[in-house]
């Protein structure tokens, strides 16, 4: 079945860096744009990156552009974000998604929208 | 970029109907289509409604979305309430590079 595990999260100083990874199964991971997600505690959801099924296009949010880097490996099914000069207010729960789009006749197709979530890993950025 | 309103919290009772709304902030509600995620405690989102109107396979027709041009919102109806629906709603839509999420709906079933 669909597969998305999350890992890498932990407790970090403010202003240090980590590096999340999620293991992708169960679906063709080269044909899938993939989301990155994140919820602090008691609040709601907050998109973070997308970035396209081939790596050659990534967004982010306003807050997270330049000190985050969504990245993939397509070789191994595995996603990444790398996290730089994280602050207090970076500690959440990071979801990696799978966009809901699909390839055809060999394009592939992005919805931003999420088909599959995973079960998160939590970081916390404090001193 | 728009935001999406959502009531921080919504209550009724078994067997009922109860609509969550999400108000677009700028932009019309369908230039680009809406989800709905349910979040149950202690879980991860799962989809719950996509393109506006639309359900995964195995999501009750209990749940269904629209959308109303002229209160620039979509919303989600669930009806036959039942005690397992309690759960935290989302929406969320797209617009040139960014996802958007609405601050999410608490929904209790007393």
């Amino acid at each position: 079945q669909v597969q998305l595990v999350e890992s890498g999260g932990g407790v970090v100083q403010p202003g240090g860096s980590l590096r999340l990874s999620c293991a992708a199964s169960g679906f063709t991971f080269s044909g899938s744009g993939m989301h990155w997600v994140r919820q602090a505690p008691g609040t709601g959801l907050e998109w973070v990156a997308f970035i396209r099924f081939d790596g050659t296009i990534e967004y982010y949010a306003d807050s997270m552009k330049g000190r985050f880097t969504i990245s993939r490996d397509n070789s191994k099914n595995t996603l990444y974000l790398q996290m730089n000069s994280l602050r207090a207010e970076d500690t959440a729960v990071y979801y990696c998604a799978k966009d809901a789009g699909y390839c055809s006749g060999g394009t592939c197709h992005s919805y931003y929208y999420m088909d599959v979530w995973g079960k998160g890993t939590t970081v916390t950025v404090t001193s | 970029n728009f935001m999406l309103t959502q009531p921080h919290s919504v209550s009724e009772s078994p067997g009922k109907t109860v609509t969550i709304s999400c108000t677009r902030s700028s932009g019309s509600i369908d230039s680009n289509y809406v989800q709905w995620y349910q979040q149950r405690p202690g879980s991860s989102p799962t989809i719950l409604i996509f393109e506006d109107n639309q359900r995964p396979s195995g999501v009750p027709d209990r749940f269904s979305g629209s959308i109303d041009s002229s209160s620039n919102s979509a919303s989600l109806t669930i009806s036959g309430l039942r005690t397992e629906d309690e759960a935290d709603y989302y929406c969320q839509s797209y617009d040139s590079g960014n996802v958007i999420f609405g601050g999410g709906t608490e929904l209790t079933v007393l």
